[in-house]
């Protein structure tokens, strides 16, 4: 069956500081890969989403970048946080083609101090 | 036009009752409709989803009523149980070359002894 892990699953870190966070699917091949944010009272918000290995679509401009290094790992960065990129950062799987379920991992909490 | 609106945004059931939660959508490309179900600290998970070419879909206590005219859908939860108190999310996927789930603002349910 196919797993998703992300991590850390918190982290705290000074305004103005690097970010680097990770997204690995086990047990499928190719699949679709997003970068979600989720803030209180107001939903998801897609960030990214990647259809391949180095394909990287960005739905919100902002101060996060994301990078597609293997078919099934998906990274999240930023060069200098500020704290307006606190929040719960989901990141997603799912099959290629219409009408495919996502499925997410179990998210890191980032509070930016 | 992307937007689905959900309502209510809280929502509080007795035991064995009956949890209804609202979606509504402007965008008429969106053929895809998931629910998902969101415990505190823990990424969303697929509860249930229907096509607009299906009116209800059932799967347990948990069923989706579509009204493709009214550009409407709900999700009703029967014999509500304290272990369904989370936080659900509608979407709608439009799989028109689209990767973009839009997401309801989300519910939170809390279902009382």
């Amino acid at each position: 069956s196919q797993t998703i892990h992300q991590w850390p699953a918190t982290l705290v870190q000074p305004v103005g500081s690097p970010l680097s966070l990770e997204c690995t699917v086990e047990g499928t091949s190719n699949p679709n890969l997003y970068w979600y944010r989720q803030a209180a009272g107001r939903g998801l918000q897609l960030l990214f989403y990647s259809v391949g290995i180095g394909q990287i679509s960005s739905e919100v401009p902002q101060n996060l970048s994301a990078s597609r290094p293997q078919d099934r790992q998906f990274i999240l960065s930023s060069k200098k946080l500020l704290l307006s990129d606190s929040g719960f950062y989901l990141c997603a799987w799912s099959g290629q083609g219409g009408h495919q379920p996502q499925h997410f991992g179990d998210g890191t909490r980032l509070s930016i101090l | 036009q992307q937007q689905v609106k959900q309502s209510p945004q809280s929502l509080i059931v007795q035991k064995g009752g009956i949890s209804i939660i609202n979606c509504a959508y402007e965008n008429t490309a969106f053929d895809y409709f998931p629910w998902y179900q969101q415990f505190p600290g823990k990424g969303p998970a697929l509860l249930i989803a229907i096509r607009p070419d299906v009116s209800e879909k059932k799967e347990g206590r948990f069923t989706i009523s579509f009204n493709k005219s009214a550009k409407q859908f709900s999700l009703h939860i029967m014999d509500s149980q304290p272990g369904d108190s989370a936080t659900y999310f509608c979407a709608a996927y439009s799989g028109a070359g689209s990767y973009q789930l839009t997401f309801g603002k989300g519910t939170k349910l809390s279902v009382i002894p």
